[in-house]
């Protein structure tokens, strides 16, 4: 299966700015999921991001404030802009492996101060 | 709308005990069920997965049982030891290169 490492595994940010989160792929792989998971709560996906159009966003989540960047097939980034405290939470990418699979990036634990 | 229900949210069990988790999903188009455990500042790590033309799935303490016209599954720990506390977290996806669906996870407590 797929090896992802995904950067950084932690922040601290002051509101208002932005953090880019990178996930790197071992292979090509056709889409990547971009999850947050929020303090004590289950993974809700954001986008899924498809390389060569845009990034397509669940109900709740929009490009502005998650720009998603996919310029190849093993890589990606989910961008969190003008952060607030209410962004702190674990932002996790995915890929499908063959057979249904799926592996998860490390995570990124944010905190918004 | 949520696509998978999981219950109980939360679960204490004595050290040998065998906790069930439940999970229910409405799109019948799903045929991916993967559990997955977290502990507290990991990543999900899968557990066990299973596809809906088998009825139960075994590996090592954990098992799946699926039950295809109740559109239900369920995830037994044996033998559960304190090291198997965790957050459990139940997930379903459809055929093709598409997004895991998560249930809302169930807090496990196992106790000496």
């Amino acid at each position: 299966s797929a090896v992802i490492s995904q950067k950084p595994s932690r922040d601290i940010c002051q509101r208002g700015t932005s953090l880019t989160i990178q996930c790197q792929v071992d292979s090509q792989v056709t889409m990547m999921f971009w999850y947050r998971q929020q303090p004590g709560q289950s993974l809700t996906l954001i986008a899924t991001a498809n390389q060569g159009s845009e990034a397509t966003y669940e109900s709740g989540f929009v490009i502005d404030k998650f720009p998603i960047s996919r310029p190849n097939l093993t890589f990606s980034t989910l961008t969190v802009s003008n952060m607030s405290p209410e962004d702190s939470s674990i932002y996790l990418c995915s890929v499908g492996s063959g057979g249904y699979g799926y592996t998860f990036g490390s995570g990124t634990r944010l905190t918004v101060v | 709308q949520q696509q998978v229900k999981q219950s109980p949210q939360s679960l204490i069990v004595q050290k040998g005990g065998i906790p069930i988790i439940n999970c229910a999903y409405e799109n019948t188009a799903f045929d991916y069920f993967p559990w997955y455990q977290q502990f507290p500042g990991k990543g999900p790590a899968l557990l066990i997965a299973i596809r809906p033309d088998v009825s139960e799935k075994k590996e090592g303490r954990f098992t799946i049982s699926f039950n295809k016209s109740a559109k239900q599954f369920s995830l037994h720990i044996m033998d559960s030891q304190p090291g198997d506390s965790a957050t459990y977290f139940c997930a379903a996806s459809m055929e093709g290169n598409t997004p895991l669906v998560f249930g809302k996870g169930t807090r496990l407590s196992v106790i000496a």
